[in-house]
């Protein structure tokens, strides 16, 4: 069983609904991340957080809006999304080395697959 | 642009056979490159993980080489396993970035026949 918890694993939402993803990981990595994985493509990056702070966005629609409410806990709050942010969201997490995450493995969840009808 | 190029895209072998998946990348200079192994609807595990001074690394029967001169990697399994049927993806980490800002192969789908 992985690390990383996140839930729900499958969710199904309108256009108009707010929904919320949530990632746990009790390893005490202070470096957790968002990735967007479409069938048979390798995962895309959108957010990295680290000491709870965001440092990396990658130029993701403002209808994606993560939090990070402790070392623990990343949670990614969804609103207005369009069919074609369908997809598997993946949370990962890693340690942070006094040069980064250069050789720390990220650490990753199951992910929730997600569908916007 | 770094890119990270893997082949063949797709493989079926029998179980209990030995198979390489080979990695060619663009990406320098580079800390460490990575291979993961996504199941189907789960999320990715990783396999091996080299430094750029690093030729091989091993994990069971998953080994990992990495030339550094030529800018290619490969994944060796032998005595497959039916749960070795998987995606494996090969993953660099470019220098200078402070945090894990991969680049991603498009990965190798790896089917393993009873």
């Amino acid at each position: 069983d992985t690390e990383v918890t996140q839930t729900p694993k499958h969710l199904v939402m309108g256009m108009t609904n707010k929904k919320s993803l949530k990632c746990e990981q009790h390893m005490g990595h202070r470096a957790m991340y968002w990735y967007k994985q479409k069938a048979k493509k390798p995962p895309e990056l959108m957010f990295v957080y680290s000491y709870e702070k965001l440092s990396i966005n990658e130029s993701v629609p403002s209808r994606f809006s993560p939090e990070c409410p402790n070392s623990s806990l990343l949670n990614l709050h969804l609103h207005a999304l369009q069919p074609e942010d369908s997809a598997l969201y993946l949370c990962a997490s890693s340690q942070v080395t006094a040069r980064g995450s250069y050789n720390s493995p990220l650490h990753f969840g199951n992910g929730t697959r997600l569908t916007v009808t | 642009k770094n890119q990270v190029e893997q082949s063949p895209q797709s493989l079926i072998i029998l179980e209990g056979k030995n198979c390489t998946l080979q990695c060619n990348y663009t990406v320098s200079p580079f800390s460490n490159l990575r291979w993961y192994k996504q199941d189907t609807g789960r999320g990715p595990v990783s396999l091996t993980i080299m430094t750029f001074s690093e030729n091989t690394k091993s994990n069971g029967r998953y080994t990992a080489t990495l030339d550094a001169d030529t800018k290619q990697s490969s994944l060796h399994i032998t005595a497959s396993q039916l749960s070795d049927s998987a995606s494996y993806i090969c993953v660099v980490n470019p220098i200078g970035t402070g945090y894990s800002t991969l680049t991603f192969g498009k990965g190798t789908m790896l089917l393993v026949s009873p």
